[in-house]
């Protein structure tokens, strides 16, 4: 099952403007992890954030985290077209294994 | 630096087969995680190995097994194959120590049961 849920489940902006995807998940994380995918391929690693963190950033990536409302967001500034992909958000809680719940995804897609 | 490498890139089999997918680790990697996606989802997590151990396993049934060898690389078996079971299966592989929470994936192998 999933453990969270995307919002939007679909978003379609112009290049250059910010794209802002959120994250809900429903029990307790060490932390959450934002992954890129292009053409249903592999998964690329964007940003890691702690639960003890509330945002952090990686060149035009911000992401922040609520842990008292169980949401995280992913901002994307100033897109570009190679931007389009699909981004998930995955709850990471070490107990023995690592294990990643994901939801169901964003599908963003960047209009030259 | 050589990345996780899955092959094959694309199997078909029938309903009853069985099948073997298999994981190479990036360098210096001692963690390996499967996981299925059916179209439209996300991942969801199948089992982890650690030093040729599961070391947790998600919800699926034991007709999913795996192994991993004494260089990390991972093989995923699939007994008496299902059309449920059509999907893109990632391995994602973790270095050891205080960065093994990231998960660095390869490009799946996609299987499709006919």
């Amino acid at each position: 099952s999933q453990q969270g849920e995307e919002d939007p489940q679909a978003l379609s902006i112009q290049e250059g403007e910010n794209a802002t995807m959120n994250c809900s998940y429903k029990t307790s994380i060490n932390n959450l992890q934002w992954y890129r995918q292009n053409s249903g391929r592999g998964l690329v690693h964007l940003i890691l954030i702690r639960s003890n963190e509330r945002e952090k950033h990686s060149g035009r990536l911000r992401v922040t985290l609520d842990t008292s409302k169980k949401s995280s967001s992913l901002l994307i500034t100033a897109s570009r077209a190679a931007d389009t992909a699909s981004y998930f958000c995955a709850t990471g809680l070490i107990q023995g294994a690592q294990k990643l719940v994901f939801g169901q995804g964003t599908r963003l897609t960047i209009n030259p | 630096e050589t990345g996780v490498t899955q092959s094959p890139t694309h199997l078909i089999k029938t309903r009853g087969q069985q099948v073997t997918l298999r994981c190479s680790s990036q360098s210096g990697h001692n963690t390996v995680s499967w996981y299925q996606q059916a179209l439209g989802q996300g991942p969801q997590f199948i089992f982890q190995y650690y030093r040729e151990e599961e070391n947790g396993r998600g919800n699926f049934p034991p007709r999913f097994s795996g192994l991993q060898f004494p260089n990390y690389s991972s093989e995923l078996n699939v007994n008496a194959l299902e059309l449920d079971d059509s999907a893109l299966y990632l391995c994602a592989s973790s270095p050891p120590g205080g960065g093994r929470e990231t998960q660095y994936f390869g490009p799946g192998t996609r299987l499709l049961v006919l």
